[in-house]
């Protein structure tokens, strides 16, 4: 079974530019989730989808950030203008609905980099 | 609103010692707990999870731990570790009741030495 997969893996703007970062969960997982890592803490959660719906967005700056899972698989996540707090890696995760639901499956990040 | 602490930001330790990984962790709401663990330039990988039942809990890697709801704690033992146990580990909660969102501690650097 393939994992969650994301890319880029690493990304370097200028800060007042815009970036994207894609995810594709593994098959099946309706639930999905992007977490934002800065250096030397631990993940918050960003916005979590079930199917193509938000489920909680709560924690997502959307003056800035937004995302969408069109058709309820892949998942963009845009940044749109950056700034230099937002340097971090973007985690997308994610969990099916039946059987064993509350265990999130992992990505390997975008490193983002805004100079 | 749920909290972690993970008391330890970093763990020195010698290869084939025994280490320890405390975490406590605040909710006024039934949760679930987790340890994960994140090697370097890769995602997370869930070590083990606390859901309910016996309070000791054992995961992947020889790695176990034990819940404690009076001390409303978490911690992640091992009793010998390897050079590969390098890695940051990252103790979360989810509210039960909340769509399994996740809320992690700030992370522990394990160093192994040789």
């Amino acid at each position: 079974e393939a994992g969650v997969a994301q890319s880029p893996r690493y990304k370097i703007i200028e800060k007042r530019q815009s970036v994207a970062f894609w995810c594709n969960p593994i098959s099946g997982h309706a639930t999905l989730y992007w977490y934002q890592q800065i250096l030397g803490q631990g993940p918050k959660l960003l916005i979590q989808f079930q199917n193509n719906g938000v489920v909680d967005d709560s924690q997502l700056p959307k003056d800035r950030f937004s995302a969408e899972r069109l058709k309820g698989v892949d998942s963009t996540l845009k940044i749109q203008p950056a700034k230099l707090e937002d340097s971090a890696v973007y985690l997308c995760a994610s969990s099916p609905v039946g059987g064993d639901t509350d265990t999130q499956y992992f990505g390997p990040g975008t490193r983002l980099t805004v100079l | 609103a749920q909290s972690v602490t993970q008391l330890d930001s970093q763990v020195p330790v010698f290869e084939e010692a025994p280490v320890e990984l405390r975490c406590n962790y605040s909710s006024s709401v039934s949760v679930y707990l987790f340890w994960y663990v994140q090697y370097p330039n890769q995602g997370l990988q869930l070590l083990l999870k606390y859901l309910s039942g016996s309070t000791l809990v054992k995961g992947i890697n020889g790695f176990e731990a034990e819940f404690n709801k009076s001390q409303t704690s978490f911690h992640l033992r091992k009793p010998s570790v390897h050079i590969s146990d390098t890695a940051e580990y990252f103790c979360a909660v989810s509210d039960v009741a909340a769509g399994n969102k996740l809320t992690f501690g700030g992370g522990t650097r394990v160093l192994v030495k040789p």
